[in-house]
């Protein structure tokens, strides 16, 4: 089944931890994103990658951390630095030929 | 800045009555569109999309948009509305030539649709 995973679908963690947020996808899409979305505010991009082992800040990308070492894994780690870190966060990807991008099903992360 | 602006945070209708979410876009250069939907706690699912061509596009649970290039508008419509098309619409272009991160959302509409 093709597709991109999200995992875990919720996750709660304390305030000045960090946490990674679990992207996985087989669809062979080189690029990649996260993008964070809240309440009214449409969905922002934290950061994007284009091929292994390269990556771009997008426009929220202060507290905020990625890898890009497989062509199937994207993690975000969102650091202590973030200031506000509750959000529903969710991950994308692109095939060749700059059409559509592709959703997963999105982490919704509490900080208490 | 390159921006997309929807005009309208939420839409109330009625069941069967026509719909009208309405995007505008910042700039007249060579884009591509497209309209997705969000249900609650879920990713966003592609609605349809305009590339090129006929500027009359008909996507997926009979939707329609319009390109106009002149306005730099792609309204999405559908002439008769269901209790499940209740959810968050999402306008989104990237501009030709852009880099892989230029993909630019509006801040979307919520459509409820009432019995």
């Amino acid at each position: 089944d093709g597709g991109i995973t999200q995992s875990p679908k919720y996750l709660f963690r304390k305030e000045g931890q960090n946490v990674t947020l679990s992207c996985e996808q087989n669809l062979n899409h080189d690029a990649m994103y996260w993008y964070r979305q809240d309440p009214g505010q449409g969905l922002r991009l934290i950061y994007y990658s284009q091929i292994v082992n390269d990556f771009q800040k997008g426009d929220i990308a202060e507290g905020y951390s990625v890898s890009r070492e497989k062509k199937e894994s994207f993690p975000l780690t969102v650091t202590s630095a973030q200031k506000n870190p509750t959000a529903f966060y969710l991950c994308a990807t692109l095939p060749e030929g700059n059409t559509e991008a592709f959703f997963g099903q999105g982490t919704r992360l509490t900080v208490v | 800045a390159q921006s997309v602006t929807q005009l309208d945070s939420q839409v109330p209708v009625f069941e069967e009555a026509p719909v009208e979410l309405r995007c505008n876009y910042s700039s007249s250069v060579s884009v591509y569109l497209f309209w997705y939907v969000q249900y609650p706690n879920q990713g966003l699912q592609l609605l349809l999309k305009y590339l090129s061509g006929s500027t009359l596009v008909k996507g997926i649970n009979g939707f329609e948009a319009e390109f106009n290039k002149s306005q730099t508008s792609f309204h999405l419509r559908k002439p008769s509305v269901h209790i499940s098309d209740t959810a968050e619409y999402f306008c989104a272009v990237r501009y030709y030539g852009g880099s892989q991160g230029n993909l630019i959302f509006g801040k979307g509409t919520k459509l409820s649709v009432k019995p």
